[in-house]
């Protein structure tokens, strides 16, 4: 079945030591996003690219960088995680720009410690 | 600042209920309006609505917008405890060449007893 997918499902990383998170997709979208979701608040986009044009929203903090390869990967590092970044994290692609709807991974649940 | 607004924030019922939730939302750029039904997993898609009053409907679940008074809602007859979840409402710029940020609401927690 074509999806999105997300390495790993559980995360534990140090304070301040680095990590990076990974989608990957078989739905041949061009539009992949990643979503910030704290516990028992709406997620919150904090990046998405288009192809390969990468598109930051403006409260994203600076720690917060993202890499596309490719059509089909993408993956969210985090520089120098701290408590407050704990949350669960969700890709998500779209078919095209000006497509609303969004296919959503199983999220990564990043745990700082 | 585009804002989404769910209410109620959760919700305890018996199966067989009716339940409906409530979307709210301003946002400066509107297209369309999704429901998601999020497990403990990925949010998955359940209905995108565009057009005022056409009601869309998907078995027990179905939902309406109203672009007029801003908001949606969405119901659930004869609720099953496989219902139990966070339903997340999320508003999309998604048009021509806008990209489709999702902006969401918060989610409400429905929670359905045997």
């Amino acid at each position: 079945d074509a999806m999105v997918i997300q390495n790993p499902r559980y995360q534990v990383t140090q304070f301040g030591k680095p990590v990076t998170l990974s989608c990957s997709q078989t739905l041949n979208h061009n539009v992949m996003y990643w979503y910030q979701q704290k516990s028992s608040q709406a997620p919150k986009l904090l990046f998405h690219y288009y192809d390969k044009d990468f598109n930051n929203e403006a409260d994203t903090p600076d720690n917060f960088q993202s890499r596309r390869p490719n059509t089909s990967f993408c993956f969210l590092d985090i520089r120098s995680p701290g408590l407050g970044d704990a949350a669960m994290y969700l890709c998500a692609t779209s078919r095209a720009r000006g497509r609303a709807e969004a296919f959503f991974g199983q999220g990564t649940r990043l745990t700082v410690v | 600042e585009d804002k989404v607004v769910q209410s109620p924030l959760s919700l305890v019922v018996h199966e067989g209920d009716t339940v409906t939730l409530n979307c709210s939302y301003e946002v400066t750029n509107f297209r369309s309006l999704l429901w998601y039904k999020q497990e403990k997993k990925a949010p998955t898609f359940l209905f995108m609505l565009t057009s005022s009053g056409i009601e869309k409907k998907s078995g027990r679940l179905s939902s309406i917008l109203d672009k007029k008074e801003l908001f949606s809602i969405l119901n659930i007859t004869a609720t099953q405890t496989g219902d139990s979840a966070v339903y997340l409402c999320a508003v999309s710029n998604a048009g021509g060449t806008s990209y489709g940020k999702l902006t969401f609401g918060q989610g409400t927690i429905l929670t359905v007893h045997p």
